[in-house]
């Protein structure tokens, strides 16, 4: 039983189109976090949600939305996609500081 | 600005010597520091982690040893697997400040050979 699942794994789409891609964990976290990895494998945060409400956006483009329907999900949406926002991002979640645990990753290849 | 430095991109280990990977970081507001393992097209995966509070500790092979005045800390491995081949990161996190966000390094890829 998958603790940190997204989906889809890889998602290859072109330029100017809108995608999602989907967060869930089953660990009973109040914490969630998207993180890019980008072509040099540098891992950077994204975003932190706890209990739903935003607390880190790191200079992040308005392109990017991240949402919480509930404390278990965090879905990002990527609006108007470009080449450079090809990259692996990965979703996690933690109980405060601890249990850090990420997924598996999404590949997104713009093309 | 990177925060976290992982100075060797690459350490090649025979198998059951010690491995010992290396990370220096610079925010003194960090407080709690972690070591994640990751293979290829897999998500980083937890190994060990030390709190600012203590300058070792150990779970089995693994051990994480911190130096605060050096703002330094090191990953042992003993002994070394081939198994334990791997991309190692480095992470840092200022606590609840930051919201718990943790700062990487840019990974050492560990190759042990038999």
């Amino acid at each position: 039983d998958t603790a940190v699942s997204q989906t889809p794994k890889y998602l290859v789409t072109q330029m100017g189109n809108d995608k999602s891609i989907k967060c869930e964990q089953n660990l009973g976290h109040d914490t969630m976090y998207w993180y890019k990895q980008d072509s040099k494998k540098f891992l950077k945060i994204m975003f932190s949600y706890n209990n739903k409400e935003l607390i880190i956006n790191e200079t992040v483009p308005n392109r990017f939305s991240p949402k919480s329907p509930d404390k278990a999900h965090l879905n990002l949406h990527i609006n108007s996609l470009e080449l450079g926002d090809s990259a692996v991002y990965f979703c996690a979640s933690s109980q405060g500081k601890g249990g850090y645990t990420f997924g598996s990753g999404t590949r997104l290849t713009v093309v | 600005d990177q925060q976290v430095k992982q100075n060797s991109p690459s350490l090649s280990v025979q198998e059951g010597r010690i491995s010992i990977l290396n990370c220096d970081y610079t925010n003194s507001m960090f407080d709690y520091f972690l070591w994640y393992k990751k293979y290829p097209a897999e998500g980083p995966t937890f190994l060990i982690s030390i709190s600012s509070i203590k300058d070792k500790n150990e779970d089995g092979r693994f051990t994480v040893f911190l130096n605060k005045s050096a703002k330094h800390l090191s990953l042992h491995i003993v002994p070394s697997q081939p198994g334990d081949s791997a991309v190692y990161f480095c992470a840092a996190s200022a606590g609840s400040n930051s919201g718990y966000a943790l700062n990487f390094g840019k990974g050492t890829s560990l190759l042990v050979t038999p």
